[in-house]
């Protein structure tokens, strides 16, 4: 089993349309959660943390739910420019390594 | 503040030859890391260096070096390219103890 798993997609979806994308990590000793974007042929770049509580930045919301080892993105309003691969990253704490999932791809059409 | 920058950008070697690939930061972070990414696999780890004077493997180290050059700039080193490292190759880095790491632009390599 992967450390990190996340469905490729592609998620096709309107303009303006609410998208939730899911990721499930298998060590339950991981302590920290992100969701990094990349875009076609660029370097990741970070998203946004995943803390326990919850959080939220602007049209994006991030979960963690730590019992069934599963975080989740949610992106409401899409945008054309949102059309990326979403990447699902854990620290499974060695130290500053961290693991990365496959990504999964969201494609925002008119 | 150019962040992370890699060269080359593009490279085509045939199998057996070998090159360095060059990595530098100037956001003064103590911690450097070299990924490949490869289609369905996601980002993996190569090598890192927690801070300078140390480097240490990480998820498929075969086939690579590394040095910790100073504190800016971390290469990577391939002594006898093979097909099978044809690749995106990313370096990051980050302040040891945070986790946010930030990337370079990645250097498309071909085996031939």
């Amino acid at each position: 089993r992967k450390e990190v798993e996340q469905d490729p997609g592609p998620f096709n979806v309107p303009e303006g349309a609410t998208v939730a994308f899911n990721c499930t990590y298998s060590n339950s000793a991981s302590q920290s959660f992100f969701w990094y974007r990349q875009d076609c042929r660029k370097e990741p770049k970070l998203l946004m943390s995943v803390y326990s509580s919850g959080n939220e930045d602007g049209r994006f919301t991030a979960q963690l739910n730590r019992a069934s080892q599963y975080i989740s993105l949610l992106i409401r309003d899409s945008k054309l420019s949102d059309s990326a691969t979403y990447l699902c990253v854990v620290n499974s704490g060695g130290g500053n390594k961290l693991t990365f999932g496959t990504g999964t791809q969201l494609k925002v059409e008119l | 503040n150019a962040g992370v920058t890699q060269t080359p950008k593009f490279q085509v070697l045939k199998t057996g030859q070998s090159m360095t690939l060059q990595c530098a930061q100037d956001m003064n972070h103590n911690s450097m890391y070299w990924y490949r990414q490869d289609p369905g696999m996601g980002l993996r780890l190569i090598y890192y260096s927690a801070s300078e004077g140390t480097t240490d493997k990480g998820e498929v180290p075969n086939g690579y070096n590394v040095s910790r050059l100073n504190k800016r700039e971390f290469s990577l080193r391939l002594e006898s390219a093979a097909p099978s490292q044809t690749s995106v190759y990313f370096c990051a880095s980050s302040v040891w103890g945070r986790d946010t790491q930030y990337f370079g632009p990645g250097t498309r390599l071909t085996v031939l």
